[in-house]
């Protein structure tokens, strides 16, 4: 089955503790992203990607890292976290920048 | 600041009866995309709009583009408890790839 998938789903943690959300799809896109939902502002996109070890920043980077060394997976590393990256996470990926967007499941973080 | 405005933030109605929701901007868009996302899932994509006065349906829903590319409408006709959801608006402006979401609309249809 063609998806994307997350892992953790759910995640609680605590300041300073650093963390990595993994995405993975099975579609041979080129493109993968990042976005955050947070109630009243709707998705806003946190880190892309064009292709392998080709990433860039989206509208919200800060606090953020990516890494692209695999077609497939694109994990977002949370250095150091901190209580305001409480957020619903979502990857996303497509064939290239202009094409339909497939997303995955979410991964619910709090920092405590 | 938003680049796309939605309205109504909420909406609650009864079984049968219609809904419209508003996508709004000051900015021209190659095309507009609308997705409905259901609790602890994706957003998952309805239907892309790319030309002015366009009107697409899908089976109760019907989705139209400005005739300036600046905004969009989602309209759904008899809701039914199924199309409870948070429908979001999302635009590709004209010089850019990159999409831009709405805040959402949050749907709610009781039986």
């Amino acid at each position: 089955e063609a998806q994307v998938t997350q892992n953790p789903r759910y995640l609680i943690t605590v300041t300073g503790k650093k963390l990595t959300v993994t995405c993975s799809q099975n579609m041979n896109h080129e493109y993968m992203s990042w976005y955050r939902q947070d109630p009243g502002l709707g998705l806003r996109q946190i880190y892309y990607s064009m292709n392998v070890e080709v990433t860039d920043k989206g509208d919200v980077p800060e606090g953020y890292k990516v890494s692209r060394k695999e077609k497939r997976n694109f994990p977002l590393i949370l250095e150091s976290p901190s209580p305001n990256q409480t957020s619903l996470y979502f990857c996303a990926s497509s064939l290239s920048a202009r094409e339909t967007q497939y997303f995955g499941p979410g991964t619910r973080l709090l920092v405590l | 600041t938003q680049l796309l405005e939605q309205s109504p933030q909420f909406l609650s109605i009864q079984e049968g009866e219609n809904l419209t929701v508003y996508c709004n901007s000051s900015s021209v868009f190659s095309s507009l995309q609308w997705y409905r996302q259901e609790p602890g899932e994706g957003p998952v994509l309805l239907v892309t709009v790319v030309t002015g006065g366009e009107v697409k349906k899908l089976k109760r829903l019907t989705f139209q583009f400005g005739d300036a590319r600046k905004d969009s409408s989602l309209h759904i006709t008899a809701a039914q408890p199924g199309d409870t959801g948070l429908y979001l608006c999302a635009g590709r402006p004209d010089n850019d790839y990159k999409l831009s979401f709405g805040a959402g609309t949050t749907v709610t249809v009781r039986a």
